[in-house]
């Protein structure tokens, strides 16, 4: 079946750090990639989307490019902030029907400053 | 506008009892989902509702849980007899119904549920 992988955490950077936070798929046919972001004493967010291969989906400097060759949506910033401290989620979509998402574990970033 | 709301945000049960969660979407969104988030895991879809359309039941995990949404608004997930297994975060989302590619979900804060 479908499934998402990331990377586990936490991930503890330091303020104005690069960060990657890995996500690889497994699904068939043409899925929808999605980054959502929790913090703390939130709902889920969309952070970013992509809907076809080689699109990149950004937002408050994230940025993840869909790669259908190596089957990843790995999520980067350059330069991250103690505010950007929250669990941050990979998830699919197969675009059948409706949208039904599929999440991979979530990874927890901390940063301090 | 306010965002999709869920009650109570806590509930501890004895193993055995049955508990109701609530969920409140966006005022105008026609499609609801139910999705359950257990220690170390992701989150897993339990059901969806789109308007007056029979819901898609597929992710329940056993005939114990069941949802049902009036008037094509406020939902409720009723867990019975619970078991200590069905400990987790239940989160609630909303959106506008639209085609998969192009609809966002927005999440509740979840209700977390111990079963004792």
């Amino acid at each position: 079946g479908d499934s998402v992988t990331q990377m586990e955490g936490p991930v503890t950077l330091s303020e104005e750090a690069f960060l990657t936070i890995n996500c690889t798929y497994t699904a068939t046919g043409y899925p929808s990639l999605f980054w959502y972001v929790q913090y703390p004493g939130e709902g889920l967010q969309l952070l970013l989307k992509a809907t076809k291969a080689d699109d990149k989906g950004s937002n408050k400097g994230f940025e993840a490019t869909y790669r259908k060759e190596t089957t990843s949506f790995h999520l980067e910033k350059g330069s991250v902030q103690v505010s950007d401290s929250a669990v941050y989620f990979c998830a699919l979509d197969r675009n059948t029907g409706f949208q039904k998402l599929v999440f991979g574990t979530g990874t927890r970033l901390l940063v301090s400053p | 506008g306010a965002g999709v709301s869920q009650s109570p945000s806590n509930k501890v049960t004895e193993k055995g009892k049955d508990v109701e969660l609530r969920c409140d979407p966006i005022s105008g969104h026609t499609a609801l989902y139910w999705y359950r988030q257990s220690l170390g895991q992701g989150l897993e879809f339990l059901i969806y509702f789109q308007g007056n359309s029979a819901p898609d039941k597929s992710g329940l995990p056993s005939d114990r849980f069941s949802a049902e949404r009036t008037g094509g608004s406020v939902s409720t997930l009723t867990i019975q007899r619970t078991q200590q297994e069905d400990s987790a975060v239940y989160l609630c989302a909303s959106s506008l119904g639209g085609l998969a590619g192009t609809d966002t979900q927005y999440f509740g804060p979840g209700t977390r549920l111990t079963v004792l």
